[in-house]
């Protein structure tokens, strides 16, 4: 079973703006991560959030992690083109296994 | 260049074959893993090993079956009792310290029935 769920399942933005996308998850976690899948591609590790941590930035990626709600989301900032993919949260425990979600498909207008 | 390579890119089966996709890693990482990716949905684990010579099933192991003779090669074969093997195969992988470093990916093999 799927252990985080993104939502929206799809978000079609403009250039320049910025894009949100949530994810909540069901037990407890070490850790929460997000990739990038280009069409056709495999995923792309962006940014790791521990358990501990409540925000974290790389670049124009901001993650967030709130753990009594067991949710997180990814803002992209001043988006582009380039940033059109779908994007995955997937969630680590203890073990060496991660648990992916369904993703959101972001679609960035010229 | 450090990465993951899976082979081939694209792969047929026929009804009642087995086929065996390759993972290759140059990145000295110990643990691996395969996951299956139907169009429009997330990943969900086939198989994961830790170390060499060990290995265990994921979520979706039935039908499918891994070695791990070597610590840089993992792959993993499609048997005919894998009812709806048309898919998108990833391998990927993790140093020691496993999921707090992240997973490298390869680039997918997509296997289609004909």
């Amino acid at each position: 079973s799927q252990q985080g769920e993104e939502d929206p399942q799809a978000l079609s933005i403009q250039e320049g703006e910025n894009a949100t996308m949530n994810c909540s998850y069901k037990t407890s976690i070490n850790n929460l991560q997000w990739y990038r899948q280009n069409s056709g591609r495999g995923l792309v590790h962006l940014i790791l959030i521990r358990s501990n941590e409540r925000e974290k930035h790389s670049g124009r990626l901001r993650v967030t992690l709130d753990t009594s709600k067991k949710s997180s989301s990814l803002l992209i900032t001043a988006s582009r083109a380039a940033d059109t993919a779908s994007y995955f949260c997937a969630t680590g425990t203890s073990g060496s296994r991660l648990t992916f979600g369904e993703g959101t498909q972001l679609t960035v207008n010229p | 260049d450090g990465g993951i390579t899976q082979s081939p890119k694209y792969l047929f089966r026929k009804e009642g074959q087995n086929v065996t996709l390759s993972c290759e890693q140059n990145l000295n990482h110990d643990a691996m893993y395969w996951y299956r990716q139907d169009p429009g949905q997330g990943l969900r684990l086939i198989y994961y090993s830790q170390i060499v010579n060990d290995f265990q099933k994921g979520d979706i192991a039935e039908g499918y079956s891994v070695s791990r003779e070597k610590k840089e090669s993992f792959p993993l074969t499609v048997t005919s009792a894998q009812k709806n093997p048309t898919a998108f195969y990833l391998c990927a992988s993790t140093p020691p310290g496993r999921t707090l470093y992240g997973y490298t990916f390869g680039s997918g093999t997509r296997l289609t029935v004909v």
